[in-house]
């Protein structure tokens, strides 16, 4: 696609509820992240894939998260039985090893906001 | 990645030029400096890059200082849609394993009639 596609744009959930929030990153692109963006806040790091590489999950707050990514693309993070703190929005981005102006820059979706009850 | 540090808040009048500062005294030799910004209620959006020189694109220019422990983002003619968070971050070189990308606070820049 032409830029990085998240969905839903805004979710609305009850604490102790599951969540699935998707990323479609740009083709071709081998690199993926995840952030968590709370209110007033800068960008904090979740989750790091790398092409066939394993994922760099070291900025994963608790094991209530966790994310995969399927056949190099599309990518779900899964949030379960969120809690209030876990309001925020969370955004992805993709980048290319192989850009063709070599600077590696992250491309970022609009994000996805997330709002537990 | 090394770490950075930028200031909370800065204002600037339209039409003058915005510098917003970054240090990365802990920067390695292999890593560049990366400037983003981010518009309310969007992702963030990228400006400019750069390893030693000094760089200039259409948006902004970079400047370096030459034991690259700080940077310099100009914005010559601030107007009042480059009102935004600015996030300055140090990775890895381009067209290697990237690994995160770490973002702090960022400055927030209001730009004033």
């Amino acid at each position: 696609g032409a830029g990085v596609s998240q969905s839903p744009s805004n979710k609305v959930t009850e604490k102790g509820k599951d969540v699935e929030l998707r990323c479609d990153p740009i083709s071709g692109h081998t690199a993926l992240y995840w952030y968590r963006q709370s209110l007033g806040q800068g960008l904090e790091f979740l989750i790091y894939f790398q092409g066939n590489s394993a994922p760099d999950k070291s900025g994963l707050p608790s094991d209530r998260f966790s994310a995969e990514r399927t056949g190099g693309s599309v990518s779900t993070l899964t949030i379960q039985r969120t809690q209030q703190e876990d309001s925020a929005v969370y955004l992805c981005a993709s980048s290319s090893h192989y850009d063709s102006s070599g600077a590696n820059v992250l491309t970022f979706g609009a994000g996805s906001r997330l709002t537990v009850l | 990645d090394a770490k950075t540090t930028q200031p909370t808040s800065m204002d600037c009048a339209e039409g003058r030029a915005a510098n917003l500062p970054c240090n990365h005294s802990t920067i390695s030799g292999n890593e560049y400096v990366y400037w983003y910004r981010q518009i309310h209620s969007q992702g963030p959006q990228y400006i400019i890059h750069g390893l030693k020189n000094n760089e200039t694109n259409e948006m902004a220019s970079l400047i370096i200082t030459e034991d690259r422990k700080s940077s310099t983002l100009i914005l010559p003619h601030a107007t009042l849609r480059d009102t935004a968070v600015y996030y300055c971050i140090v990775r890895v070189a381009p067209n290697t394993n990237a690994g995160k990308s770490t973002f702090g606070d960022g400055t927030t820049l209001t730009v004033k009639p």
